[in-house]
This record gives C-alpha cells, sequence and structure tokens, in this order.
C-alpha cells in the first residue's frame, strides 16, 4: 500500500514571495504519478501540476514547480511569487501507473497543507 | 465545460437515517469515485466505480455503500447515519486510464447530529 505524508499542515507566506510545499510518500512500485491539487474555499479540486515517476526533469507550471527526488522519495512544491488567489488547502497525491482498460486506479492523497498568502 | 455535480452543498441528518448523496457527470466518464475529507487526514477513497453496474471497496468502505445505474450517476448510500461519518464528502470522475485527470465536484458537508 501506498502512503503520501505532508508533515506541514499549516504555512503562510508574504505576497510575491517563494514557498515550498513538502510532501513525502512511500511506495514499492515503479511507475506512478505524483499530483498536487489545490483546493481554495469554494471547495473545487483544483490540479496544479503532475509528475510522471519516469520522467527525471522536474514539472512545471507557470509559477509552480516540483522538486522531485525518486530515491528519497520526496514531491516537493514550489510557488514562486506568491499571490493572494494562492491561498488554499494544497494536497499531495500518488497514483500508480496502470494498464487495465477496465481497471480504475486510485489516488492517495496525504493531510494537506492549508497555505495562507499575507498581504 | 466540463463538470461534477454533487446535488446538495451542505445536508444535516439524523442519526440513523438513511442518507444518499447523489453525483452526476457530464463527461461521459467510466470512471467514479467518492472521497471524504477530513481535516488532518486529507483525503480518504470510499468506493469507485469503474462501469455502469461494477464498483470496487475504496480504504475506508465501511458503513458506505454505493449505486451505479446510469453511466452519468453515482450515489454513495449511508445506510444508517452516525455521527463518525460526519465530513466532506467529494465525488470525482475520470476517463479509463486516465485517472491522472480528475474532475472533482464542489463537495457535500454532512453533518449527522
Amino acid at each position: 500500500a501506498q502512503t503520501v505524508t505532508q508533515s506541514q499542515p499549516e504555512m503562510s507566506v508574504q505576497e510575491a514571495e517563494t514557498v515550498t510545499l513538502s510532501c513525502t510518500y512511500d511506495t514499492s512500485e515503479s511507475n506512478y504519478y505524483l499530483f498536487w491539487y489545490k483546493q481554495p474555499p469554494s471547495r473545487q479540486m483544483i490540479l496544479v501540476i503532475r509528475q510522471e515517476a519516469y520522467k527525471q526533469q522536474n514539472a512545471t507550471e507557470n509559477r509552480f514547480s516540483v522538486n522531485f527526488q525518486k530515491a528519497a522519495k520526496s514531491f516537493s512544491l514550489k510557488i514562486s511569487d506568491s499571490q493572494l488567489g494562492d491561498t488554499a488547502m494544497y494536497f499531495c497525491a500518488f497514483m500508480k501507473h496502470v494498464w487495465a482498460e477496465t481497471s480504475g486506479s486510485r489516488l492517495t492523497f496525504g493531510e494537506g497543507t492549508q497555505l495562507t498568502v499575507n498581504p | 465545460d466540463v463538470k461534477v455535480t454533487q446535488s446538495s452543498r451542505y445536508l444535516v441528518k439524523r442519526t440513523g437515517e438513511k442518507v444518499f448523496l447523489e453525483c452526476v457527470q457530464d463527461m461521459d466518464h467510466e470512471n467514479m469515485f467518492w472521497y471524504r475529507q477530513d481535516p488532518g487526514l486529507g483525503l480518504r477513497l470510499i468506493y469507485f466505480s469503474y462501469d455502469v453496474k461494477m464498483k470496487e471497496k475504496g480504504d475506508i468502505p465501511e458503513g458506505y455503500s454505493v449505486s451505479r445505474e446510469k453511466k452519468e450517476r453515482f450515489s454513495l448510500i449511508l445506510e444508517s447515519a452516525s455521527t463518525n461519518q460526519t465530513s466532506m464528502y467529494l465525488c470525482a470522475s475520470s476517463r479509463p486510464r486516465r485517472t491522472e485527470k480528475l474532475f472533482f465536484g464542489s463537495g457535500t458537508q454532512l453533518s449527522v447530529l
């Protein structure tokens, strides 16, 4: 079974600064995906970024980037130039890669980190 | 625009009541999921379905059942609600083998008194 751990329940950052959210995971799988989801006060879950384990290059989406350390099983999210709209709960998630068409693979989520961006 | 709709945003029920949480998606997705979200625990998978009338237990299925009679609708049933089922419930859907592109509803906050 996979586990995902986010050790920072809450974090805060000043607007325009950079913040890094931590995530570690445990798995015996070799092929998998890692994700960061954002849940603002509206409760709508939004996919922020995705990393495929077989890719060594770290994923980047505009101001969001990850530091993927496969050997250390670490997957941190860096938010640059923080904006007030980045205030949200952030979840790290793991999904093993599946091949079967009829199999619905599942996401395993971490506990979440509440990020507050202060003006 | 892709849409996953949960019938209620807030729901208050009494202990022992039978509760139905409804979820409808308009994307013709095969996979549908029910998660519950609790502070400090993140999201935990209750049940998922990869086709009509097909279902599989997730990590915490006890006290819940599901129904998927039509492709677009996935219902979560609390047979006899208990206070420890007070939680936020999130529905999601995706295409087969494309679970990485999960589309979520806005959640139902259920309070069981």
